[in-house]
């Protein structure tokens, strides 16, 4: 059962466009809903993270925006640039819980 | 400089002969993970442990062995590969109450 549905499977945006990726959960548990990014070769990293008590959480370009009562969340990546190309995944974690429980990714390309 | 490290970063192998992959952290953290991440499919968790000497399964522990005799160290064992063990596997680490994970860079297993 998957807990975490994450879409598009895969992405292609023009530069300077806005690139939005798409997460609904199931488990109302979750408390903390962090978006990785992942580039070819690397392991996942950190990008922007949000807790249910706000409704969107801006770092530069990148934004998220949480809907508690839908238990939707989605990323905008603003002004797309050929270096956000990547993989990036959404993920959800109980309070106290170190464990996180990953959507299935988007493989996002930023043609120039 | 913090890091998780992970070897070997590649490696080809037969089916049935044991390997051992290692995984080992600077940052003091708890918590320990290991994942995997086939296309399509996502990022799907094998083992994670707490803290030392506790280890439990994760959503695809099947095939896998671990063990957690020192805080920074967390090797994957698995005793008797099979090809649908090829994958890419990642080494996560967090500190306890803390919900980054800091990933490894991946090894990537084929097994023949």
């Amino acid at each position: 059962q998957q807990q975490v549905k994450q879409s598009p499977q895969s992405l292609i945006v023009q530069k300077g466009g806005i690139s939005i990726i798409n997460c609904a959960y199931e488990n109302t548990a979750f408390d903390y809903f962090p978006w990785y990014q992942q580039f070819p070769g690397k392991g996942p990293a950190l990008l922007i993270a949000i807790r249910p008590d706000v409704s969107e959480k801006k770092e530069g370009r990148f934004t998220i925006s949480f809907n508690k009562s839908a238990k939707q969340f989605s990323l905008h990546i603003m002004d797309s640039q050929p270096g956000d190309s990547a993989t990036y995944f959404c993920a959800a974690s109980i309070e106290g819980y170190s464990t996180l429980t990953f959507g299935k990714g988007t493989m996002l390309l930023v043609s120039p | 400089e913090a890091q998780v490290t992970q070897n070997p970063r590649y490696l080809i192998t037969v089916t049935g002969k044991k390997l051992t992959v290692t995984c080992s952290q600077n940052m003091n953290h708890e918590y320990m993970s290991w994942y995997r991440q086939d296309p399509g499919l996502g990022l799907r968790q094998i083992y994670y442990s707490m803290n030392v000497e506790v280890t439990d399964k994760g959503d695809v522990p099947e095939g896998y062995k671990v063990s957690r005799k020192e805080k920074r160290n967390f090797p994957l064992i698995l005793e008797s590969p099979s090809p649908n063990q090829t994958s890419l596997y990642f080494c996560a680490s967090s500190s306890q109450g803390e919900y980054e994970q800091y990933f490894g860079p991946g090894t990537r297993l084929t097994v023949t």
